[in-house]
């Protein structure tokens, strides 16, 4: 199975300044029909995972454009340009690019 | 708007077995799959199979190979997923999610978008 490893585990951030997260996949995320199905998921406190992000770089919608993903191949970024308080959560990148689909440990965004 | 609604937390004994349903509203249960992940507590979300919405076609994961049972009933749109010989380390919360996945290509392409609330399960004598 696809091995996707994400970094940092842990994110303090600071309210209104920006985050950044990376997610890493052991190997090429780029399907035979050229997409590339890397998802961003928000997992926040007591909740089921809500997806943000679909091939790499489409929000979902009602998903604040705060949020934003970026790569190719087998390297990724989440980006929240200002955390805001309802960012604290943890997020995970998924890849669907090859069955079955596998999961980063996730990173934990919190306030400092 | 979509919705997937799951039955209630359980508590079993070591052995027993253990069945969460996923009734699903809001689009249409036979153009999609539904898979099944779960979450011990503290830790990452596990994959643990899919069934297709229309065929009953099957796909589990290895390490719950012969211990889980995914089945439909499309005349409520609702899933099931069956779990036997419930051990302590099956505790977990148990989501189901909308899973559409190209299953002609055994690597086939798959997207997952909405998710269930989550099923707690307690495993414990």
């Amino acid at each position: 199975d696809v091995v996707m490893t994400q970094s940092p585990l842990s994110l303090p951030v600071t309210l209104g300044q920006p985050a950044s997260m990376s997610c890493r996949s052991s190997q090429s995320l780029v399907y035979s029909d050229g997409d590339t199905y890397l998802n961003w998921f928000q997992q926040r406190p007591g909740q089921s995972p809500r997806r943000l992000i679909y091939k790499v770089s489409n929000r979902d919608s009602g998903v604040p454009d705060r949020f934003s993903g970026s790569g190719s191949g087998t390297e990724f970024t989440l980006k929240i340009s200002r955390v805001e308080a309802e960012d604290v959560g943890v997020y995970y990148c998924i890849q669907g690019s090859w069955w079955p689909p596998t999961f980063g440990l996730g990173t934990r965004v919190e306030i400092k | 708007q979509v919705q997937l609604v799951q039955s209630g937390a359980e508590v079993k004994k070591p052995g027993a077995s253990m069945r969460v349903s996923c009734e699903a509203s809001g689009y249409t249960f036979t153009s999609y799959g539904i898979g099944w992940v779960r979450q011990a507590p503290g830790r990452g979300l596990e994959w643990l199979g899919w069934i297709s919405g229309h065929n009953d076609k099957t796909n589990y994961a290895q390490k719950v190979q012969g211990r889980v049972t995914m089945t439909t009933d499309t005349s409520t749109n609702t899933a099931y997923m069956e779990l036997s010989a419930l051990r302590s380390d099956d505790t977990a919360v148990y989501y189901c999610a909308r899973v559409d996945w190209y299953y002609y290509d055994p690597n086939g392409y798959s997207e997952i978008d909405y998710w269930g609330p989550g099923t707690p399960v307690t495993v414990s004598s």
